[in-house]
């Protein structure tokens, strides 16, 4: 079956630096894959989406890769900041099916310590 | 404007009783969508509604029973209650037919059973 895993649970980083999550799936072919923003107690929010035929997406401070071949996404944060820290989700699609559904990966906890 | 609300925002019951939850969004959405996420965090689909028709439905148990009553408001109704229905549901929606959609989720209603 689909598997979708975010290889840390948690990461700690140093201000300033960069963050880099990622995000390994198996058993899939997605057309593309998403990443979400969770705060404690709130819903998720969509940050960025990346195509199959797309290598590398960049919002602000936000960057995404997408390696088919390794079945990989990394999802980087440059220049992180105590307000990053948050919980990010990778969610995979495959349109096509007959009905749109998207699953998440566990997420990874990432605090930045000032 | 919130554009997808969800109500109660907490609920506590006890086991064996029957609950619902409603979520409406103001998005002019197609499609809607039920997700729980349990204490590992982890999002699972539950359903999903498009244009008031049930498209998926993910083994989830029968004492769960969503209601479409129109495109914007998908209501979730639980009987029986159990322990392990603890967790947070979220209501999400997204634009039927975009290709990488991103879904817009409300906020949870994060439900204890005792």
């Amino acid at each position: 079956s689909q598997k979708i895993e975010q290889n840390s649970e948690a990461l700690n980083i140093q201000e300033g630096k960069t963050a880099t999550l990622t995000c390994n799936y198996t058993n899939y072919s997605p057309a593309y894959l998403q990443w979400y923003r969770q705060d404690p107690g709130r819903g998720p929010v969509f940050l960025l989406l990346i195509r199959e035929n797309e290598k590398e997406k960049r919002k602000e401070r936000l960057k995404v890769t997408f390696d088919t071949t390794l079945k990989q996404s990394l999802f980087h944060i440059t220049a992180s900041q105590p307000a990053d820290s948050a919980t990010y989700l990778c969610a995979l699609d495959s349109p096509g099916s007959s009905a749109s559904k998207i699953i998440f990966g566990s997420g990874t906890r990432l605090s930045i310590r000032p | 404007d919130t554009a997808v609300s969800q109500t109660p925002k907490y609920l506590v019951t006890q086991m064996g009783n029957d609950k619902s939850i409603k979520c409406e969004q103001n998005l002019g959405h197609d499609t809607m969508y039920w997700y729980k996420q349990d204490s590992k965090k982890f999002l699972k689909i539950m359903f999903s509604y498009n244009n008031k028709e049930l498209i998926i439905n993910e083994t989830v148990p029968n004492r769960f029973s969503p209601k479409s009553p129109d495109k914007a408001h998908l209501n979730l109704h639980i009987n029986s209650l159990e322990l392990g229905d603890s967790a947070v549901y979220f209501c999400a929606s997204s634009q039927e037919g975009l290709v990488g959609g991103e879904l817009f989720f409300g906020e949870g209603s994060r439900l204890t059973v005792l």
